[in-house]
């Protein structure tokens, strides 16, 4: 498999729900970021994690959490959803963390 | 605090027409400077990188070229196909990347 691929592409959600995001990268791929996108804006950089340990986090409270499986998967999770949540969430693989990430399509959340 | 500023927001111009696009940042431990297009709806194209002051890329009607202070995305003689919002982001000593706002190019025929 190349490239990133993200699903859901789109999901709607309920305030107060939770929701899980999942990435599926390419064979080597051992670091995996995540951002949220608004609107109009660049992406935020919400955690990262290198060889399934997370080793860098942004400004996201706790309850934005996140995995990243040997088969160089991963998923977000969000707690406790709130209206501001909505966005594009972008996943990015590298093979090394200062090389060029390769992005996936992103998901785009909708909390209603 | 890490900051990385894109100019100008928008820029419009006849295709053909060259232009720059600029990034200039503050970063602790610089060790690296991307350049990405995104078009609506995707996610950003890796088209970049850039490591130490003085380093210049090109591919195609782009070139990108870094100071120790801002970096620019020179497009030549651009076509309409090169309407795209471009994103730079510079990757801290700590591997995080910061990300600016994005300069949204439009290329009118």
């Amino acid at each position: 498999e190349t490239g990133v691929t993200q699903s859901p592409t789109h999901l709607i959600k309920t305030r107060g729900q939770q929701v899980t995001l999942r990435c599926s990268s390419q064979s080597g791929h051992n670091t995996v970021s995540w951002y949220q996108q608004a609107l109009g804006q660049g992406p935020q950089f919400i955690f990262q994690y290198y060889r399934e340990e997370e080793n860098g986090r942004g400004n996201f409270p706790p309850r934005f959490s996140g995995l990243q499986f040997p088969n160089y998967s991963s998923e977000l999770n969000v707690n406790a959803l709130e209206l501001d949540d909505s966005a594009l969430y972008l996943c990015a693989g590298g093979r090394d963390r200062n090389y060029g990430y390769t992005f996936g399509s992103g998901t785009r959340l909708t909390v209603v | 605090e890490d900051q990385v500023t894109q100019s100008p927001e928008a820029l419009r111009l006849q295709e053909g027409e060259s232009s720059s696009l600029n990034c200039s940042y503050t970063v602790s431990g610089l060790r690296g400077l991307f350049w990405y297009r995104q078009d609506p709806g995707k996610g950003p194209e890796f088209l970049f990188t850039l490591y130490s002051a003085g380093e210049e890329k090109e591919k195609e009607r782009l070139k990108a070229t870094l100071t120790k202070k801002e970096s620019f995305l020179h497009i030549t003689a651009p076509k309409p196909e090169d309407s795209a919002t471009y994103l730079c982001a510079v990757l801290d000593s700590n591997y995080q990347l910061i990300w600016g706002a994005g300069t949204k190019l439009i290329i009118k025929p």
